[in-house]
């Protein structure tokens, strides 16, 4: 099984702060990767797809990058609708998809 | 405008069953596979299975497999998750997701139900 590792596990930061979220698979999995953010209470909203592609009405602020292995997630600008939880997704193993563990960004 | 909308949630006993139901409506069912995904309290996201259009191609995690049955009736735009001998591990909330090749490039689960909690407790 293809185990995705999030680092961190949480965040502090504040509006206007760039910050960048880091995914680990464990074993390459070329750009199969997609990230969701998630609101209290809410269900996950997917952000980008196939590593680097914003889905559509996502804000430019959000970019994501890597190959392989390595992933990254940066939120250039931080606003105050962005604090959430993010979670990686691994999809070259579909349809037995896994996720990270998620990281929650709260304001500093 | 798609809409996903889970009901069957609730309260079961260790051992027991209990059945879950995802309504859709604003897009053409039949044609897509469909996911159930799952998260504890306080914990990440779960993959829990996946049944195709025609229900010909079906999988689950390891950690329902055996316990779980995924179906769908694509006359009633509808999908199950009948779950069976459940263990306090289970109580999540449970959330289905359509699958679609985002961008006609790679899979992901472009919407998802508003989610239904599911709790295993004595």
């Amino acid at each position: 099984d293809i185990q995705m590792t999030q680092s961190p596990s949480s965040l502090s930061a504040s509006v206007g702060d760039r910050v960048t979220i880091t995914c680990r698979a464990s074993q390459s999995i070329s750009n199969y990767l997609n990230w969701y953010q998630q609101k209290p209470g809410r269900a996950p909203n997917l952000l980008i797809y196939a590593a680097s592609n914003l889905q559509s009405g996502v804000p430019s602020r959000f970019s994501g990058s890597g190959s392989g292995t390595d992933f990254t997630l940066t939120i250039s600008g931080l606003q105050p609708e962005d604090f959430a939880t993010y979670h990686c997704q691994q999809t070259y193993s579909t349809p037995m998809y896994t996720f990270g563990q998620g990281t929650k960004l709260e304001i500093k | 405008e798609v809409q996903l909308v889970e009901s069957g949630g609730g309260l079961v006993k260790p051992g027991g069953s209990l059945r879950l139901s995802c309504a859709a409506s604003g897009f053409t069912f039949s044609s897509y596979g469909m996911n159930w995904v799952r998260q504890a309290p306080g914990k990440g996201l779960e993959w829990v299975s996946y049944i195709s259009t025609s229900s010909s191609r079906i999988f689950y995690a390891d950690s329902v497999k055996g316990r779980f049955t995924i179906s769908r009736d694509n006359a009633k735009n509808s999908l199950y998750l009948q779950m069976n001998n459940m263990r306090a591990e289970d109580t999540a909330v449970y959330y289905c997701g359509r699958d679609e090749l985002i961008g006609g490039r790679l899979p992901g689960l472009d919407y998802w139900g508003q989610g239904n909690l599911v709790t295993v407790s004595s």
